[in-house]
């Protein structure tokens, strides 16, 4: 009974570089949530997608992030040119169905630009 | 957009005593849930009360919810040394499916 993985669970980049975070969502689970979470604040909203669809991406800057859900695969969170201020925990999440219940959350992957 | 904010900020209570922490949100919602925050870790579901529930009771948790005053506390009884953690209300607002987290009460324990 795997929970939702993400890896890696801790990323240094130098600025300018790409950053590419990935999870595995609950086995079955077809509804993916990204957040994004600074030092000692809560969990901002980033991007809902499904599997091959992008369905929410209003809390995602329009600029160097992109978010997939493949067919096949994992989720994948890039983020292209980092700059420090992307320095973030980010959380993947997982449900069954669009939420009217419980979110799974996988550990994080810490990024650090220098 | 649909947001909680907890309060207190931050709590520190000796093992033994209770916890409690409270949830303002803004606009009506579905349901409303709790959940911990170990440090450096991910979040892990605590408790789910739906919009036209008062009350619901998990172990030594207890959670009320007031939609009239867009409130809700979380209760933690008997606390231990691994309550310590961070706990967050997150809200779903109707005709919206994403969960919006508050900053969350910082909970220490001491033992």
């Amino acid at each position: 009974n795997a929970g939702v993985m993400q890896n890696p669970r801790h990323l240094v980049r130098r600025r300018g570089q790409e950053a590419r975070l990935r999870c595995s969502p609950v086995k079955g689970h077809s509804h993916v949530y990204w957040y994004r979470q600074l030092p000692e604040e809560g969990l901002k909203f980033m991007v809902y997608l499904q599997k091959e669809n992008i369905i929410d991406e209003s809390g995602m800057p329009k600029e160097r992030f992109s978010a997939e859900f493949p067919k096949e695969g994992p989720s994948i969170l890039r983020i292209q040119q980092v700059v420090r201020g992307d320095s973030a925990a980010y959380f993947c999440a997982s449900s069954p169905g669009q939420t009217d219940g419980e979110l799974f959350f996988g550990e994080g992957s810490r990024l650090t630009v220098l | 957009s649909q947001q909680g904010e907890e309060d207190p900020q931050a709590l520190s209570i000796q093992e033994g005593e209770n916890a409690t922490m409270n949830c303002s949100y803004k606009t009506s919602i579905n349901n409303l849930q709790w959940y911990r925050q170990n440090s450096g870790r991910g979040l892990v579901h605590l408790i789910l009360i739906r919009s036209n529930e008062r009350e619901k009771h998990s172990g030594r948790l207890r959670v009320t919810l007031d939609t009239s005053k867009k409130s809700s506390s979380l209760l933690i009884t008997a606390s231990r040394a691994a309550d310590t953690a961070s706990y967050f209300c997150a809200t779903d607002a109707k005709n919206d499916y994403k969960l919006s987290f508050g900053a969350g009460t910082t909970v220490t324990v001491r033992a």
